[in-house]
């Protein structure tokens, strides 16, 4: 089964408004990282944060990771239309060797 | 940089009929990775190879092959195609052993098997 599952699945909000999406995973990881998807594209990262760390900031992005609940929150803030997209959280298992997806949160930001 | 580059974009296939999805990298990564994305499934792990002349299996790898040809190169072959196998398919590689940097996506390959 997958590692990383996404909470919610959809999401819809005002343009200006934050949108939160939260990951949970199974087994310990070396680090956990958060990428999006424009429909039909491939996919982009957009940040990566180690297990040795509780928070990171990317611009808009905000990442959290609790290990001992093996769980991560996305906070996009001040929301745009162009942050339409899927969002997926991955998870580099310890030992494992491969990058492992979740289902993914479908963000709809409207004008 | 060309980054990594999936060939071919679109493929239809009859039922039985074999093809092989081809993926290189040109940014020296050790680790490359096929997966699959069907609607409501997220992308799911096909198989991977941690570095040259290795290959693993990854969570749905029934009904596929793969050779990690040299460090650029990681093709899968579908020997049989089933419509089961009708799905987008994406190549990715990423720095690192152990624990893993940044994955690099190519474009994805829409296949159709009727």
């Amino acid at each position: 089964s997958q590692q990383g599952e996404e909470d919610p699945q959809a999401l819809s909000i005002q343009e200006g408004e934050n949108a939160t999406m939260n990951c949970s995973y199974k087994t310990s990881i070396n680090n956990l990282q958060w990428y999006r998807q424009n429909s039909g594209r491939g996919l982009v990262h957009l940040i990566l944060i180690r297990s040795n760390e509780r928070e990171k900031h990317s611009g808009r992005l905000r990442v959290t990771l609790d290990t001992s609940k093996k769980s991560s929150s996305l906070l996009i803030t001040a929301s745009r239309a162009a942050d339409t997209a899927s969002y997926f959280c991955a998870t580099d298992a310890r030992s494992q060797g491969n990058l492992i997806f979740g289902k993914g949160t479908k963000l709809s930001v409207k004008p | 940089n060309a980054g990594v580059t999936q060939t071919p974009k679109f493929q239809v296939l009859k039922t039985g009929q074999s093809m092989t999805l081809q993926c290189a990298q040109d940014m020296n990564h050790n680790s490359m990775y096929w997966y699959r994305q069907d609607p409501g499934m997220g992308l799911r792990l096909i198989y991977y190879s941690a570095s040259e002349g290795t290959t693993d299996k990854g969570e749905v790898p029934n009904g596929y092959n793969v050779s990690r040809l040299n460090k650029r190169e990681f093709s899968l072959r579908l020997e049989s195609a089933a419509p089961s196998q009708t799905s987008v398919y994406f190549c990715a590689s990423s720095m690192g052993q152990g624990a893993l940097g940044e994955a690099f996506f190519g474009q994805g390959t829409r296949l159709t098997v009727v």
